[in-house]
C-alpha cells in the first residue's frame, strides 16, 4: 500500500543534542512538508520542498534543518537551538503544492 | 501564516444529529480542503472545494463556499460516533503551500 511512514512514534531529547526525525513516501509526489503540532493547535509549516535538492523555509524553521536528496526521503532535524521542541510533528507529502496532502501518523518528540 | 480559522472550536452533538463547522480566511484563494484528525494520528483529506465552486458533496459531507464573505462550512450529517475528530480547513493561497486553521474538535456521544 502506497503511504508515508514516519519514524521513530515517539522520541525523547536531551538538552544540547540534535535529533532527526525521519519520513518516507512511496506515493512518488513531488512535494513534501513538515509541520509542528502543539496542543490544541493547528498545524504549523516548518518547511517544504517541491522537489528533489530543493526545499523552503516555512513560518517556524528557526532550530529546524532539512535534506531532500532523494524524492522519497524528507528527514527532518530538530537542533540544540530549539528551545522549545516538544510537540507533535507531522510529515505530508503531496502531488504539487495545491493538491491534497497524504499525512503520516506523526513523531511525538519530548525532552528529558 | 495561519489564516484558515474553524468556528465554533468544540462541538459535542448526539449521534445521528448534523454537526456543522465553519471556517473563514483572510486572502483570496485557489481551493480550501477540509481534513479530519483522529487523536494521536495524522490528518486525512476529506475534501477539496476550489475558488469557482459553491458546495461539493462527498457521501455524508456537505462543503459550501462564500469567496465573496471568505468564508466555508462543513456540514456532517447523520453523525456516528467515528465521527469524533478535530476538523481542519485549509486554504491553498497559490504559493504550493496551504494554510491551517486552528481546528474544531467534534465529540459524537453515542
Amino acid at each position: 500500500d502506497g503511504g508515508i511512514t514516519q519514524s521513530p512514534k515517539y522520541l525523547f531529547r536531551k538538552e544540547g543534542q540534535n535529533v532527526t526525525l525521519s519520513c518516507e513516501q512511496n506515493l512518488n509526489h513531488d512535494a513534501m512538508y513538515w509541520y509542528r503540532q502543539d496542543p490544541g493547535q493547528g498545524l504549523r509549516l516548518i518547511y517544504y520542498s517541491q522537489i528533489v535538492n530543493d526545499f523552503q523555509k516555512g513560518d517556524i524553521a528557526e532550530g529546524y534543518s532539512v535534506s531532500r536528496e532523494k524524492k522519497e526521503s524528507f528527514p527532518l532535524t530538530v537542533t540544540s537551538a530549539q528551545k522549545n521542541p516538544t510537540a507533535f510533528y507531522l510529515c505530508a507529502s503531496s502531488e504539487s503544492g495545491y493538491q491534497p496532502q497524504h499525512f503520516g501518523d506523526g513523531t511525538r518528540l519530548s525532552i528529558l | 501564516s495561519q489564516q484558515g480559522e474553524e468556528d465554533p472550536q468544540a462541538l459535542s452533538i448526539q449521534e445521528g444529529e448534523n454537526a456543522t463547522m465553519n471556517c473563514s480566511y483572510k486572502t483570496s484563494i485557489n481551493n480550501l480542503q477540509w481534513y479530519r484528525q483522529n487523536s494521536g494520528r495524522g490528518l486525512v483529506h476529506l475534501i477539496l472545494i476550489r475558488s469557482n465552486e459553491r458546495e461539493k458533496h462527498s457521501g455524508r459531507l456537505r462543503v459550501t463556499l462564500d469567496t465573496s464573505k471568505k468564508s466555508s462550512s462543513l456540514l456532517i450529517t447523520a453523525s456516528r460516533a467515528a465521527d469524533t475528530a478535530s476538523y481542519f480547513c485549509a486554504t491553498d493561497e497559490g504559493n504550493n503551500r496551504l494554510a491551517f486553521g486552528k481546528g474544531n474538535q467534534v465529540v459524537v456521544i453515542p
